[in-house]
């Protein structure tokens, strides 16, 4: 098992620029959800999917896109990257959503946007 | 939306000593869980603990729900367990900012 995988691990993009974060899951958990982590501050939740073909968002959810096509994969959608966006992107998944279990974390992405 | 307030915001400890952790959180919860985020930035689940006590070696946690808040207590503290330690709640998982754990040899 390889857990919850996140790609790329570092990325540097130019103010504007889009990209995709990827994040896999081979435990076939139905709860995914992507966080930012800034310096000294905790996790904040961007979006969340609860199943394949529902999402929702969280606390931070302005800036990015989700989908959830298949219960594998939870891509993150930046569509036009800004400065802000700089931060330490991870996802998380869990069985059956996060009230009742643990949650799994991938390595996370640092991205930097100049 | 729920407030999560983490206690002391950093300690540094000899190997061996012993630590308690808070969390103290502004809303009834049926989730918790407490996180370790190890010096190379990845995340490891300790506990779920919505109420009560669990042990796992030296780590054990104990969640009073009714009175709002958690502790985490690490014994005989070796330097592997620097890093900084997450306490996490409610559906999203609303985390605090963290107790940065600093362990000397």
């Amino acid at each position: 098992n390889a857990g919850v995988t996140q790609t790329p691990k570092f990325q540097v993009l130019k103010t504007g620029q889009s990209m995709t974060l990827q994040c896999a899951q081979d435990m076939n958990h139905e709860y995914m959800s992507w966080y930012r982590q800034d310096p000294g501050m905790g996790l904040r939740l961007i979006h969340y999917s609860v199943g394949a073909g529902i999402t929702d968002q969280g606390e931070v959810p302005n800036g990015y896109n989700v989908s959830r096509s298949t219960t594998e994969d939870f891509p993150l959608r930046l569509l036009s990257a800004a400065p802000s966006q700089t931060s330490v992107y991870f996802c998380a998944s869990s069985p059956q959503g996060p009230l009742n279990t643990e949650a799994f974390f991938g390595q996370g992405t640092r991205l930097t946007v100049v | 939306g729920i407030q999560v307030e983490q206690s002391p915001p950093d300690l540094i400890l000899q190997e061996g000593a012993n630590s308690t952790l808070r969390c103290n959180f502004s809303d009834s919860v049926n989730n918790l869980q407490w996180f370790h985020q190890n010096p190379w930035g990845q995340l490891i689940n300790l506990f779920y603990i919505p109420s009560g006590t669990k042990q796992n070696g030296r780590l054990s946690a104990t969640t009073v729900a009714t009175e709002r808040y958690s502790l985490l207590y690490i014994s005989s503290s070796q330097t592997t367990d620097s890093g900084v330690y997450f306490c996490a709640v409610g559906y999203g998982l609303t985390f605090g900012k963290g107790t940065h754990l600093i362990i000397q040899p």
